[in-house]
């Protein structure tokens, strides 16, 4: 049982250039979470999807982030118009339910944005 | 507003000692609380968990304590050993509100 993938492992895209992050989630799950790590920061939570649909975006950037987790494929973090403060880490986490009482997370080896 | 905070960014512990990682919360609304241990280039796995119904939870080395009162828990790793040198990230949750604590950096010297 393959665990959670993300890919590419590491991106370098120059300021203005779009990023594109994917996420397949372990097999069976249909929950999806990202979360961006700043240098020397913790992680910091983005999004929660459940299949088709945004459960909780409260801490995605209102402007040039967007997420998608379609009925079939991996789900997609798309960074538009990337500027240099987007370098960071950005960690996928899958689980079987919803978040809750008991709900473990089960993270990807993370994508490390680099724009330059 | 940080609703997680892990105070020490960085630990060092002799090799066999004790390894005591503090965690504190603001929000009386957690319900659950869970340790996560993540090594450079990897993403965090998922190491310990604690109800808030309980004060304690033991898995092998690792224990995690939880005063409610204080809002305020800890993950015990006892003996020490080089290979748990890694960041320990504290998070907390209830309902679909799941938040990390900023991580303490475990080293354990041979």
């Amino acid at each position: 049982n393959a665990g959670v993938m993300q890919n590419p492992r590491h991106l370098v895209r120059r300021r203005g250039q779009e990023a594109r992050l994917r996420c397949s989630p372990m097999k069976g799950h249909s929950h999806v979470y990202w979360y961006r790590q700043l240098p020397e920061e913790g992680l910091k939570f983005m999004v929660y999807l459940q299949k088709e649909n945004i459960i909780d975006e409260s801490g995605m950037p209102k402007e040039r982030f967007s997420a998608e987790f379609p009925k079939e494929g991996p789900s997609i973090l798309r960074i538009q118009q990337v500027v240099r403060g987007d370098s960071a880490a950005y960690f996928c986490a899958s689980s079987l339910i919803g978040t809750g009482r008991g709900t473990e997370q089960f993270f990807g080896p993370g994508t490390r944005l680099t724009v330059l | 507003d940080q609703q997680v905070k892990q105070n020490s960014p960085s630990l060092s512990v002799q090799e066999g000692r004790i390894s005591i990682l503090n965690c504190d919360y603001t929000n009386s609304m957690f319900d659950y609380f869970l340790w996560y241990k993540k090594y450079p280039a990897e993403g965090p796995t998922f190491l310990i968990s604690i109800s808030s119904i309980k004060d304690k939870n033991e898995d092998g080395r690792f224990t995690v304590f939880l005063n409610k009162s204080a809002k305020h828990l800890s993950l015990h790793i006892v003996p020490s050993q080089p290979g748990d040198s890694a960041v320990y990230f504290c998070a907390a949750n209830y309902g679909q509100n799941f938040v990390f604590g900023p991580g303490t950096r475990l080293s354990v010297l041979p």
